[in-house]
């Protein structure tokens, strides 16, 4: 099966531009996660959805921020204008529909790493 | 503010020796707790996770211990090796209280030496 796919894997822009991101989940996966690594924040949640729909946006940093999830199957993260302080590695994960008593594994994509100049 | 922290940035342990990697949480809702392992260029892939209902979970080399009343976990790695050289993020998760989501630590990095 193929796991969580995220494009681009680099990007290198410069102060202004606008960057998008994009995900494919796991096929039949329910909730899709949208995370950006910092040294400073680690691993930070920044919004998540249900069947498509975002659920949870409270870890958006700015307006300049902005996901949607058109269908099951594609997902993007926008920057506009991006900034250099943006510069991070932001992850995609999916995971399958939550079952009471169950932990559920949250699978990740392989990370866009995004340079900012 | 930080709910899931990692205080120890790195660690370094000689191979076949014992790792302990820690974790606190300030949120008591929390139910579920997992570690995550990340090597460089990678995505993070799950290693070992635990319910709230148990103290203590095994799994080959890797043992997960709870203790709830000081919001407290922990990752012991028996014997350590080598290629157990990455970071390992621990989160947490609070179904219970309908927050489906996972919140992450800083990280801790490993390195173990040969």
């Amino acid at each position: 099966d193929a796991g969580v796919i995220q494009s681009p894997r680099h990007e290198v822009t410069e102060m202004g531009q606008e960057v998008t991101l994009r995900c494919k989940p796991i096929s039949g996966h329910d909730y899709l996660f949208w995370y950006r690594q910092t040294m400073m924040r680690g691993l930070e949640l920044l919004i998540y959805f249900n069947n498509n729909v975002p659920i949870d946006d409270s870890g958006m940093p700015e307006d300049r921020f902005s996901a949607k999830m058109p269908n099951a199957s594609f997902s993007t993260l926008k920057i506009q204008p991006s900034e250099p302080r943006d510069s991070a590695v932001y992850f995609c994960a999916s995971r399958d529909r939550w079952i009471a008593g169950e932990t559920g594994e949250l699978f990740f994509g392989e990370g866009s790493r995004l340079t900012v100049l | 503010d930080q709910q899931v922290k990692q205080n120890s940035p790195s660690l370094s342990v000689q191979e076949g020796r014992i790792s302990i990697l820690n974790c606190d949480y300030t949120n008591s809702m929390f139910d579920y707790f997992l570690w995550y392992k990340k090597y460089p260029a990678e995505g993070p892939t799950f290693l070992i996770s635990i319910s709230s209902i148990k103290d203590k979970n095994e799994d080959g080399r890797f043992t997960v211990f709870l203790n709830k009343s000081a919001k407290h976990l922990s990752l012991h790695i028996v014997p350590s090796q080598p290629g157990d050289s990455a970071v390992y993020f621990c989160a947490a998760s609070g179904t219970t209280s309908g927050t489906y989501k996972y919140i992450f630590g800083t990280g801790t990095r490993l390195k173990v030496l040969a």
